[in-house]
């Protein structure tokens, strides 16, 4: 299987400032078609999770490009360039290179 | 609106069955994969299973294979998990969803299964 970890797995952010989660692969995610098979969710309290980055840095429809998504094989960042309020939540990463598909452990932003 | 709506989840004895259902509306549900993701209480996202779009190959996760089987009815728009043999370990929030771009684009809201005994 592999294996995705993410860090940090808590991110206390001040409102305006910038933030950034790091997840890591065990093995390279770069498909043979030049496509990283790295997404990123954001799963607010209470709600199911929502798609921000596809391909590893491709922002999905209606995501603010305050969020942007960065890296290849296997070490990848998400940015947010300013937190806004609305941003708190569990971060993850997915791979879907092989199967069993695999997250990573989320990561809490929380604002300070 | 794209909307994927989950239900039949609820309460069951260990070594029980559940079958759980997504209705797809507002996308052509006949041209996507689509998967189950599940969520234990306070634990990270698990995927599942997934489906190709005209349900002739399956894919799941080992732990899963042989008692869960995902399948589906493209001419109701309707995604299915069969669960059996069902564990405590099986408590979890489960949730469908559509693949798109070696991603789950989509989500539903999901429906808690409760295994308890």
């Amino acid at each position: 299987d592999i294996v995705v970890t993410q860090s940090p797995l808590s991110l206390p952010v001040t409102p305006g400032e910038p933030a950034s989660i790091s997840c890591r692969s065990g093995q390279s995610l770069l498909q043979s078609n030049g496509y990283n098979h790295l997404g990123w969710y954001l799963q607010k309290p209470g709600q199911s999770p929502q798609l921000l980055i596809y391909f590893g840095s491709n922002r999905a429809s209606g995501v603010p490009d305050r969020f942007s998504g960065s890296g290849s094989g296997t070490d990848f960042t998400l940015k947010i360039s300013r937190v806004e309020a609305e941003d708190v939540g569990v971060y993850y990463c997915m791979q879907a290179l092989q199967n069993p598909i695999t997250f990573g452990q989320g990561t809490r932003l929380e604002i300070k | 609106e794209v909307q994927l709506v989950e239900s039949g989840g609820g309460l069951v004895q260990p070594g029980g069955s559940l079958r759980l259902s997504c209705a797809a509306s507002g996308f052509t549900f006949s041209s996507h994969w689509m998967g189950w993701v599940r969520q234990a209480p306070g634990m990270r996202l698990e995927w599942v299973a997934n489906i190709v779009q005209d349900g002739s190959e399956k894919f799941y996760v080992d732990s899963m294979r042989g008692r869960f089987t995902i399948s589906r009815d493209n001419a109701r728009n309707l995604l299915y998990l069969q669960m059996n043999s069902l564990r405590a370990e099986d408590t979890a929030v489960y949730y469908c969803a559509r693949a798109h771009n070696a991603v789950f684009d989509i989500w539903g809201r999901g429906t808690m299964v409760t295994v308890f005994s």
